[in-house]
């Protein structure tokens, strides 16, 4: 069965502290792995996207890392922000010819982060 | 350039009634996927249409249908209204031929008392 499960669950830190969000998949076949940001009420907001062969990638004070063998990501928040406070999905996509569908994206549940003053 | 649009932003039903949600993906993009967003859950995927045509289905019952027009806007309908199908509805636009990175938009709060 495909999923994606993320933990924790949720999480909080304070302010100027690092954090790391976990993502465990069995989506087959893989295509490409996504982290979202996304504040309460909004549309998510993509972090970074890594595909097969990339195992590290970052944007600002985030890095997500990717182990394919294992089927695992993190993503790391280096000194963080109030900002931050957000939900963070973990999305799983696999790629098909788009005569046949176009592509697969499942969803995590996401890890809710505070970050406190 | 403007991103994914979502109308309306907020929405209040009663039920048994019947809504239709808009978006308008992209320049540039050519599908549209929406998903139904629970508070505290992640994203559930609901349909994608490509070409006008629905090509994915994720597991929602008939009342949830939807129609791609020829500039590649998108409408969610959804009939009969139950109190469980209060939620964030958002869109997501893509470019077929990019490996679906997909873009959202804000999404559509829908509240059914």
């Amino acid at each position: 069965k495909n999923q994606v499960e993320q933990s924790p669950q949720s999480l909080i830190i304070l302010e100027g502290k690092n954090c790391t969000l976990q993502c465990n998949y069995t989506v087959s076949p893989f295509s490409n792995l996504r982290w979202y940001k996304q504040d309460t009420g909004r549309g998510p907001v993509s972090l970074t996207i890594m595909t097969f062969s990339e195992n590290t990638k970052s944007n600002g004070r985030y890095t997500a890392t990717l182990d394919a063998d294992t089927k695992q990501s993190s993503l790391h928040i280096t000194a963080s922000q109030l900002s931050d406070s957000a939900s963070y999905i973990c999305v799983v996509s696999s790629v098909y010819p788009v005569y046949t569908g176009g592509f697969k994206t499942i969803f995590g549940a996401g890890t809710r982060l505070f970050v406190k003053a | 350039d403007a991103g994914v649009t979502q109308s309306p932003t907020h929405l209040i039903k009663t039920r048994g009634q019947q809504v239709t949600l808009r978006c308008s993906p992209k320049s540039g993009h050519d599908t549209v996927s929406w998903y139904q967003q629970a508070l505290g859950q992640g994203p559930q995927f609901i349909f994608q249409y490509y070409e006008e045509e629905e090509r994915q289905r994720g597991n929602f019952p008939d009342r949830f249908s939807g129609h791609q027009f020829p500039n590649y806007s998108s409408e969610l309908n959804v009939n009969a209204l139950l109190l469980g199908d209060s939620a964030l509805y958002l869109c997501a636009s893509s470019f077929s031929g990019r490996g679906g990175e997909q873009y959202f938009g804000p999404g559509t709060r829908l509240t059914v008392t």
